[in-house]
């Protein structure tokens, strides 16, 4: 059965440090992985989407990038943490078909301080 | 493009009484739809979706949605509230073709409150 990770579940960073935020899908392949945020009162709001390894579309400019070094492996990072980077982040996957739906991670609340 | 509108981003009730959470969509086919819901502090989770057939469609721990077409509406019911039904509820319909197929757009969220 396919199953997906990320950690770490909680991170307190200081403003100005990097950011490593993994999330990794077991038991398929080329699956579409998807990296979104939720900050307090403003929904889900999807910042990266990858169809592919290499490939990444970025939804909004920010302070953020990601990668995807491995077909089931989807990377967020910052170089610099501003304190509106804190939120939920939460990574899912998905097939390309219209009526699978996503399977989400367990999510990484990250509070920059 | 595809777009979906959650009406009342809180909704309360009492325990054992009718939750009702209203999900309206713009599509310009037919639709794909799902619930999701999300408690607090965990990721999101499939509650039911409709692709095709059956209009009416049940899901898990009670819940259940109708797609009705003439009203682009997929609202959530439930017709006894549990303490444990008090989460964040996200509706969203599934994007069409090239490079966004299967990509999901999310409505807003409602938040339930359930009150002993």
């Amino acid at each position: 059965s396919q199953t997906i990770h990320q950690w770490p579940a909680t991170l307190v960073q200081p403003v100005g440090s990097p950011l490593s935020l993994e999330c990794t899908v077991e038991g398929t392949s080329n699956p579409n992985l998807y990296w979104y945020r939720q900050a307090a009162g403003r929904g889900l709001q999807l910042l990266f989407y990858s169809v592919g390894i290499g490939q990444i579309s970025s939804e909004v400019p920010q302070n953020l990038s990601a990668s995807r070094p491995q077909d089931r492996q989807f990377i967020l990072s910052s170089k610099k943490l501003l304190l509106s980077d804190s939120g939920f982040y939460l990574c899912a996957w998905s097939v390309s078909d219209r009526g699978s739906g996503y399977t989400f991670g367990s999510g990484t609340r990250l509070t920059v301080v | 493009a595809q777009s979906v509108t959650q009406l009342g981003s809180h909704v309360s009730v009492s325990e054992g009484a009718l939750v009702l959470l209203r999900c309206n969509y713009s599509s310009s086919v037919p639709p794909y739809l799902f619930w999701y819901v999300q408690y607090p502090n965990q990721g999101l989770q499939l509650l039911l979706k409709y692709t095709t057939g059956a209009t009416l469609v049940k899901g898990i721990n009670g819940f259940e949605a109708e797609f009705k077409k003439s009203e682009t509406s997929f609202h959530l019911t439930k017709p006894s509230a549990h303490m444990s039904d008090a989460a964040e509820y996200f509706c969203a319909v599934s994007n069409l073709g090239g490079t966004s197929y299967g990509k999901l757009t999310f409505g807003q969220g409602t938040i339930l409150t359930v009150h002993p």
